[in-house]
């Protein structure tokens, strides 16, 4: 069974460095075609995938955040850690962590959720 | 703005029929990137649907079920359900903004 468990402040203020980690268990970062992919999502709107990484360290970040974003791996922990520089009220959101498959898909999808974690940005 | 557009709500009686539409462009879904299906309660982390466009993960109920046609694809629950109130979200890869991208949400009401 994999879960998947967000970790990190729920406060954080404006200009500072957010770090969360996603703590898992029932999978392993070292094995063939194992991805971890962080999103978020403001209160009350859309999704938003923000960054991933693979098993081969592999990594992947939104265009439009990708000089705020960085993604590394603790493969002997089992964590996948996610910074986001400079905060601004407009992140906050609650961020979730995720497994990703393709199986079954030519394309990876988000096959099981963290329960996700609610960083608030404010002075 | 959503990049896979899907309409705000839609509604249904129980035992109904109700289509959820996510609309892409020759980018995503158009350029034969696969749609994938999440449901999402309030309060709660999504929860994946349907992938690939039309399969089913174990223990998702049969009456949900997922098609893909040119630039859009469709989320289908045959029988609508007190239980299937919840927000549900089409998710594809565009090779343009070069990432993965959501629909807007649906919230599905039954009435």
């Amino acid at each position: 069974q994999i879960t998947l468990k967000e970790s990190g402040p729920t406060l954080v203020k404006p200009t500072q460095t957010l770090t969360l980690t996603c703590a898992f268990s029932g999978l392993s970062l070292s094995g063939d075609g194992v991805g971890v992919g962080w999103l978020r999502q403001p209160p009350g709107k859309a999704l938003e995938w923000l960054a991933h990484i693979y098993w081969d360290d592999d990594k992947r970040y939104s265009p439009s955040l990708k000089s705020r974003l960085t993604v590394t791996k603790d493969t002997s922990k089992n964590q996948v850690v996610l910074t986001m520089t400079n905060m601004d009220p407009v992140d906050t959101a609650t961020y979730y962590c995720a497994h990703m498959s393709n199986w079954g898909s030519i394309h990876w999808y988000f096959a099981l959720w963290g329960r996700g974690t609610l960083v608030t940005v404010s002075s | 703005q959503s990049v896979l557009t899907q309409p705000p709500s839609v509604s249904g009686a129980p035992g109904q029929r109700v289509t959820i539409s996510c609309t892409g462009s020759n980018t995503n879904i158009g350029a034969g990137y696969d749609a994938h299906w999440y449901q999402q309660f309030p309060g709660t982390a999504p929860k994946l649907l349907i992938h690939g466009n039309t399969n089913r993960p174990s223990g998702v109920p049969d009456r949900f079920s997922g098609s893909k046609s040119g630039t859009s694809a469709s989320l289908t629950i045959t029988g609508l359900q007190a239980e299937d109130e919840a927000d549900y979200y089409c998710q594809s890869y565009d090779s343009r903004l070069i990432g993965y991208v959501f629909g807007s949400g649906t919230k599905v009401t039954v009435l």
